[in-house]
């Protein structure tokens, strides 16, 4: 029984590039959330999604950030033009309909802005 | 929104000791109070977690007690050992599915 699957673990881009970042929920898990966590400090929301559906995105910055969960497939967060400020991990979550709130965390994806 | 904030930020035990780590929030409408252990560079994992119809839980070594009225919840852990080493969170949910944690507690057990 796989858990939350996150890749890739480590990301470095230089500023200006893109990152994509990909999470595979737990099987039977319909509901993904994504967060942030600068050097010691909490996690922080930036959205919530369901397939195919942007619940709540009140987390994300207006520009640069985009998340998707499509039909099929790992759900992605994309950040554009990164800048040394986006260096974090970036952990997502997932949890069954069933209980929303009950929420399994990925390994995280930690980036590195140059 | 819902703010969570957690003490101590550090805490250091003698093995066999018990350490406490105490939250408060702000949102009267939470329902949903999960702990998590991160270990350096790893997932938060959920250890322990509490709903607002129960005013404790406790499951080994760990226990989670919750006062709504005072709107503080706290994470009690006995008998420590070196493994309990890690950072802990808690948190609060709000509208059903946003977790809003605290800052983190550095437990460090000494043997």
């Amino acid at each position: 029984n796989a858990g939350v699957m996150q890749n890739p673990r480590h990301l470095v881009r230089r500023r200006g590039q893109e990152a994509r970042l990909r999470c595979s929920p737990m099987k039977g898990h319909s509901h993904v959330y994504w967060y942030r966590q600068l050097p010691e400090e909490g996690l922080k929301f930036m959205v919530y999604l369901q397939k195919e559906n942007i619940i709540d995105e009140s987390g994300m910055p207006k520009e640069r950030f985009s998340a998707e969960f499509p039909k099929e497939g790992p759900s992605i967060l994309r950040i554009q033009q990164v800048v040394r400020g986006d260096s974090a991990a970036y952990f997502c979550a997932s949890s069954p309909g069933t209980s929303i709130e009950t929420q399994y965390f990925g390994p995280g994806t930690r980036l590195l802005v140059l | 929104g819902e703010n969570v904030e957690q003490h101590p930020s550090t805490l250091s035990v003698q093995e066999g000791d018990s350490a406490v780590i105490k939250c408060t929030y702000s949102d009267s409408a939470s329902n949903y109070f999960p702990w998590y252990k991160q270990e350096l560079g790893k997932r938060p994992q959920l250890i322990i977690d509490i709903r607002s119809n129960v005013g404790e839980k406790k499951d080994q070594r760990i226990a989670v007690t919750l006062n709504k009225t005072a709107k503080h919840f706290s994470l009690h852990i006995t008998e420590t050992q070196p493994e309990d080493s890690a950072v802990y969170f808690c948190a609060a949910i709000s509208n059903d599915y946003k977790l809003s944690f605290g800052a983190g507690t550095t437990v460090t057990v000494r043997a």
